[in-house]
């Protein structure tokens, strides 16, 4: 069936740090990949996407390719900042079918 | 533009007592859906809704009740409160685009005591 994998955390950075958390997904298909982002004490909010192999979603400065040759999605950012602290969930599916979730990353940003 | 609007944002029940969890979309979406995320977990998804009338099962059903009258609404109902149902709820919904993904609500933390 249709899984995502994360990698466990939490993450701990000293703020200006670089940033990646892998996730890697099976499907049958050609999913939509999805990074959301939960503040502390907030729901979900989608942070980017990628519809197709090799597209690079990327808001707010992070980024994230579409890779179908190793079924990845990992999520980067050059310098993180105290504010980015949260958890990010990486997700897969499409057309309103139920999307599969990632267990969570949480980040820490230290100064 | 309000989204996915969900009422309560906390509650406090007595184990045994019932309550419904109300949720709310202006979006004119077709799908909805019901998660629940305990702490230091991911989310499990407890019921989803594909139009008006039409309900499914989703991971962790048991102890939950839904019914979807209309598209905006989708009412998740909590019957004999248990604390194991202590956890904060998520709506969602979406439409059939491949690129949409999900709308969430704020959330609504319940505890069973």
């Amino acid at each position: 069936g249709n899984s995502v994998t994360q990698m466990e955390g939490p993450v701990t950075l000293s703020e200006e740090a670089f940033l990646t958390i892998n996730c890697t997904y099976t499907a049958t298909g050609y999913p939509s990949l999805f990074w959301y982002v939960q503040y502390p004490g907030e729901g979900l909010q989608l942070l980017l996407k990628a519809t197709k192999a090799d597209d690079k979603g990327s808001n707010k400065g992070f980024e994230a390719t579409y890779r179908k040759e190793t079924t990845s999605f990992h999520l980067e950012k050059g310098s993180v900042q105290v504010s980015d602290s949260a958890v990010y969930f990486c997700a897969q599916g499409r057309g309103g079918n139920k999307l599969t979730f990632g267990t969570g990353t949480q980040l820490k940003v230290e100064l | 533009n309000a989204g996915v609007t969900q009422t309560p944002k906390f509650r406090i029940l007595k184990i045994g007592q019932s309550m419904t969890l109300q949720c709310t979309q202006d979006m004119n979406h077709n799908y909805m859906y019901w998660y629940r995320q305990d702490p230091g977990m991911g989310l499990k998804l407890i019921y989803y809704s594909v139009g008006a009338g039409i309900t499914d099962k989703g991971e962790v059903p048991n102890g939950y009740n839904v019914s979807r009258s209309t598209t905006e609404d989708f009412p998740l109902r909590l019957e004999l409160a248990a604390p194991s149902q202590t956890s904060v709820y998520f709506c969602a919904s979406s439409d059939d685009r491949d690129d949409y993904g999900y709308t969430f609500g704020s959330g609504t933390r319940l505890t069973v005591v």
